[in-house]
C-alpha cells in the first residue's frame, strides 16, 4: 500500500519489557519522524532521520532508541518499556525540499502495564 | 526557541455556526505556520500552511486562517460549520529555512453539536 503505514496498531507490554514499533513509507522521503502525542502536551518529537544511518534526538529522546538502515523503514525501540511511555505514537514523513508537508501515520496506541 | 500557545482545549460550536480556533506562537525568527487536522483514531493531515506572501491561507474543507505577524497569531476560522468538522486541531509552527523542526500546540477539540 502506498504511504506511510505503522505496526502495530495496538499493543499492550509489560514494564521492562523491549517493544519496536515499526514505520514504513513508500515515497521515498528524505526526513522521518517519531512523535508521541499525550493528553496537555500535543506531539512532542522524540527523534527524527535525515537519511539513511543519519539520526538525531528530539524534544523526549530518554528511554528510545532508533535506527535507519533503509529510507523507507524507521523503527523505533523501547528498550525497557516504563509506565510513562504509555502513550500514542505517530511516524511521520516528510521529503527533502524546503517546505514540504509531512504526512503522518494512522499511529500506534502503546499500553504499558 | 519556538512555542505555540492553543488557548482553548476544547470548543463546542453548533452547526452551521463560525467558528475560530485560536493559535499564537513565539520564535525569534521567521516562521512558517501550520494547521492539522486529526480525526478520531487517526494521524493528523495537514489543513493548511503558511510560507510567505499573502496573510489570508484558504485550506482543505473551507477553513482558513489569518497570519498576523505584530499579534503572533494565525488562528483558524470557517464561516459555517459541520457535524464532519468534529475533530481535534493542532497549530504548529517552524522556523524558517534549515532543519524546520516543526512544534506543535496541543490542541484544541471542536465539537461540532447538531
Amino acid at each position: 500500500d502506498a504511504g506511510i503505514t505503522q505496526s502495530p496498531r495496538y499493543k499492550i507490554t509489560e514494564t521492562g519489557r523491549q517493544v519496536t514499533l515499526m514505520c514504513h513509507q513508500t515515497w521515498s522521503h528524505s526526513y522521518m519522524f517519531w512523535y508521541r502525542q499525550d493528553l496537555g502536551h500535543g506531539l512532542r518529537l522524540i527523534y527524527y532521520s535525515a537519511a539513511a544511518d543519519i539520526t538525531d534526538k528530539g524534544e523526549v529522546p530518554d528511554g528510545y532508541v532508533v535506527s535507519r538502515s533503509k529510507t523507507e523503514n524507521f523503527p523505533l525501540t523501547l528498550e525497557s518499556a516504563t509506565r510513562s511511555q504509555t502513550s500514542v505514537y505517530f511516524c511521520a514523513s516528510r521529503g527533502l525540499a524546503g517546505v514540504d508537508t509531512q504526512y503522518f501515520g494512522p499511529g500506534t496506541r502503546l499500553t504499558v502495564l | 526557541a519556538q512555542s505555540v500557545t492553543q488557548l482553548d482545549s476544547q470548543v463546542p460550536v453548533f452547526e452551521e455556526a463560525p467558528v475560530e480556533l485560536r493559535c499564537n506562537y513565539s520564535s525569534s525568527v521567521s516562521v512558517y505556520l501550520f494547521w492539522y487536522v486529526q480525526y478520531p483514531n487517526q494521524g493528523l493531515q495537514l489543513l493548511l500552511k503558511y510560507l510567505s506572501g499573502s496573510t489570508l491561507v484558504k485550506g482543505i474543507n473551507g477553513f482558513e486562517a489569518e497570519f498576523n505577524k505584530s499579534q503572533t497569531s494565525f488562528h483558524l476560522r470557517k464561516p459555517s460549520v459541520h457535524i464532519s468538522d468534529t475533530a481535534e486541531y493542532f497549530c504548529a509552527v517552524s522556523e524558517a529555512g534549515g532543519y524546520q523542526k516543526v512544534t506543535f500546540g496541543t490542541g484544541t477539540k471542536l465539537q461540532v453539536i447538531p
